[in-house]
């Protein structure tokens, strides 16, 4: 199985400040026959399901603010929202889908400093 | 508007069944990859089982194969979970999830979610 990791596990930001989350896959998501890298961020906020953001590592799913964006390949991903609001503290989850066999990171807490 | 909504949990003490119901609305449902995903109390997401639009294909986590079985009605827009087997460790809510895009292929990101059900395995 592919296992995702995430740093850190929390943080804690000011409004209007930049946030960055790393996820690291254990086996590269990025398939070569179409360059594309099987790679989502999710955001859960409490008592909610969880949200799509970002898929395919770096594509904003509709009606997602442009704050949060993606970027990385293979092994490497980072999930940046590049000016806090009060609204986006929640946990951040990444997901590989590369496999038949989907597995989650253990999820970034984002709180307001 | 596009909906999925669970029924089913319960509490129920190990070794017992239990099965989930998810009802799809306000998309084609025979379109689209169908997932269930878990969440233990305090605890991060974890896929359990995808299935194809047939239900030709179904894929499952390691520690539910041979106790949940994920199946499918198109013509109800319906996707069920059955537990069997239950253990405490299966404690979570148990949401469904759809796949994004009209994708063939089980490699797919989740675009909408449902709020979930809770399942209790306990004595």
């Amino acid at each position: 199985d592919i296992v995702m990791t995430q740093s850190p596990d929390s943080l804690a930001v000011s409004l209007g400040e930049r946030a960055t989350i790393n996820c690291k896959s254990s086996q590269s998501v990025l398939y070569s026959s179409n360059n594309v890298n099987y790679l989502a961020w999710y955001q859960q906020k409490p008592g909610q399901p969880p949200k799509l953001l970002i898929y395919w590592a770096s594509t904003r799913e509709s009606g997602v603010p442009d704050r949060f964006s993606g970027s990385g390949s293979g092994t490497n991903f980072t999930l940046t929202i590049s000016s806090l609001q009060a609204e986006d503290v929640a946990v951040y989850y990444c997901q590989q889908y590369i496999s038949n066999f989907f597995t989650f990171g253990p999820g970034t807490k984002v709180d307001l400093k | 508007e596009v909906q999925l909504m669970e029924s089913g949990g319960a509490l129920v003490q190990p070794g017992g069944s239990l099965r989930l119901s998810c009802a799809a609305s306000g998309f084609t449902f025979s379109n689209y990859w169908m997932t269930w995903v878990r969440q233990a109390p305090g605890k991060g997401l974890e896929w359990v089982a995808n299935i194809k639009q047939d239900g030709s294909e179904k894929y499952y986590v390691d520690s539910v194969k041979g106790r949940f079985t994920i199946s499918r009605d198109n013509a109800k827009n319906s996707l069920d979970l059955q537990m069997n087997s239950l253990r405490a460790e299966d404690t979570a809510v148990y949401s469904c999830a759809r796949g994004g895009g009209v994708v063939s292929g089980p490699n797919y990101y989740m675009d909408v979610w449902g709020k979930g059900t809770t399942v209790t395995v306990s004595s």
